[in-house]
């Protein structure tokens, strides 16, 4: 299975600022998820990002909130804009091997927002 | 859309003894089942999966069972160990989207 880093690990950010997070796949992948999880809670998706298109977003998340960029097949950037406090949570991508379904996920970025 | 209930919450077993976790799915057309385990501190890690062309599916002490009439499946570790103590997560997909469960505290005691 490929395997994913993220940067940064975790961060304490002020709110009305704004956090990119990176993720780095080590095989080219058509397929990249980015996740939010909130403190105890199950995994939400937030978007689903492909290479050489739009990002599409899922009922709840907006562009502008989370701009997503996917400039090669094996990266791609997560970006939380104007932070408030609920933006507190660990965020993580994923990525899909090729035609099966299966996701492997990132290691999460913990992000909170005082 | 699909929607994905589990139970039970939290589970506290003691070493040696079976676990079982249980899903439901309420969208027909879902026919990829995976169960993530996810440990304090670290990302989801894919521990075994099922399809829906598939009843059962075993690898060493863990399987997963899937009853596509009654659109639920199962998790079900055997001679736990206190390494399997972690938040374990079913889900469904139909259409390269999975929808997560709510997810089960696993406790393992020794």
């Amino acid at each position: 299975s490929a395997v994913i880093s993220q940067k940064p690990s975790r961060d304490i950010c002020q709110r009305g600022t704004s956090l990119t997070i990176q993720c780095q796949v080590d095989s080219q992948v058509t397929m990249m998820f980015w996740y939010r999880q909130q403190p105890g809670q199950s995994l939400t998706l937030i978007a689903t990002a492909n290479q050489g298109s739009e990002a599409t977003y899922e009922s709840g998340f907006v562009i502008d909130k989370f701009p997503i960029s996917r400039p090669n097949l094996t990266f791609s950037t997560l970006t939380v804009s104007n932070m408030s406090p609920e933006d507190s949570s660990i965020y993580l991508c994923s990525v899909e091997e090729e035609g099966t379904y299966e996701q492997y996920f990132g290691p999460g970025t913990r992000l909170t927002v005082t | 859309g699909e929607n994905v209930e589990q139970h039970p919450s939290t589970l506290s077993v003691q070493e040696g003894d079976s676990a079982v976790i249980k899903c439901t799915y309420s969208d027909s057309a879902s026919n990829y089942f995976p169960w993530y385990k996810q440990e304090l501190g670290k990302g989801p890690q894919l521990i075994i999966d099922i399809r829906s062309n598939v009843g059962e599916k075993k690898d060493q002490r863990i399987a997963v069972t899937l009853n596509k009439t009654a659109k639920h499946f199962s998790l079900h570790i055997t001679e736990t160990q206190p390494e399997d103590s972690a938040v374990y997560f079913c889900a469904a997909t139909g259409f390269q989207k999975l929808v997560f469960g709510t997810g089960t505290r696993l406790l393992v005691s020794p």
